[in-house]
């Protein structure tokens, strides 16, 4: 089985630039999350996809942060303009949704986003 | 305070060593989470757990829900399990998972 999917792997871009970040979850995967991890720090969530409506996004930026998934497959997560706070590793996950409260979320490989 | 916390941040072992790992959480949770991550950041999920024990080869998680504390184990340590542990616990509804700091256990040969 194919695991998450993301792309790229690496980013580098100056401060006020736009960026935009692509996930694949696991094939038959509802649920889809896009996490930002700072360096020292746990994961904190962004948003949470249910197919393709959101669940949760109160921890997202809505002034410079954007994220869409429109088939209720794959989801791009956009920031402009970015700001030097914003250099993290975005991650994306995605759970089946067997039983709520309790899923295994599958993570992919991460997008590592500096911001200079 | 954050809602979970980890203990120690750092760990520092020499192989063969028994290592433990501890975990805190203040909310009532339906599951609590271990992840490794190892450089490069990918994560995978270890155990998930609501209650007693769980074992997976060398790892073994606890959880005690009336004290709110889990413990994840190594046993026989090995310098490939040098990693970041993450603790997480979710409260069901959304599945939202709250993360801990991590805690970076070095394993040395």
């Amino acid at each position: 089985e194919a695991g998450v999917a993301q792309s790229p792997r690496y980013k580098i871009i100056e401060k006020r630039q736009s960026v935009a970040f692509w996930c694949n979850p696991i094939s038959g995967h509802a649920t889809l999350y896009w996490y930002q991890q700072i360096l020292g720090q746990g994961p904190k969530l962004l948003i949470q996809f249910q197919n393709n409506g959101v669940v949760d996004d109160s921890q997202l930026p809505k002034d410079r942060f954007s994220a869409e998934r429109l088939k209720g497959v794959d989801s791009t997560l956009k920031i402009q303009p970015a700001k030097l706070e914003d250099s993290a590793v975005y991650l994306c996950a995605s759970s089946y949704l067997l039983e709520q409260g309790r899923e295994t979320q599958y993570f992919g490989p991460g997008t590592r986003l500096l911001v200079l | 305070k954050n809602e979970v916390e980890q203990s120690p941040q750092n760990l520092t072992a020499q192989e063969g060593e028994f290592i433990t790992i501890n975990c805190s959480y203040s909310v009532g949770i339906s599951a609590l989470h271990w992840l490794q991550q190892h450089p490069g950041g990918g994560i995978v999920s270890l155990f998930m757990l609501s209650s007693g024990k769980k074992k997976h080869g060398r790892l073994i998680a606890t959880i005690n829900i009336q004290e709110k504390h889990s413990s994840l184990h190594i046993t026989a340590s090995h310098p490939r399990d040098s990693a970041v542990y993450i603790c997480a616990v979710s409260r069901g509804g959304s599945e939202k998972l709250v993360f801990g700091k991590g805690t970076k256990l070095t394993v040395n040969p």
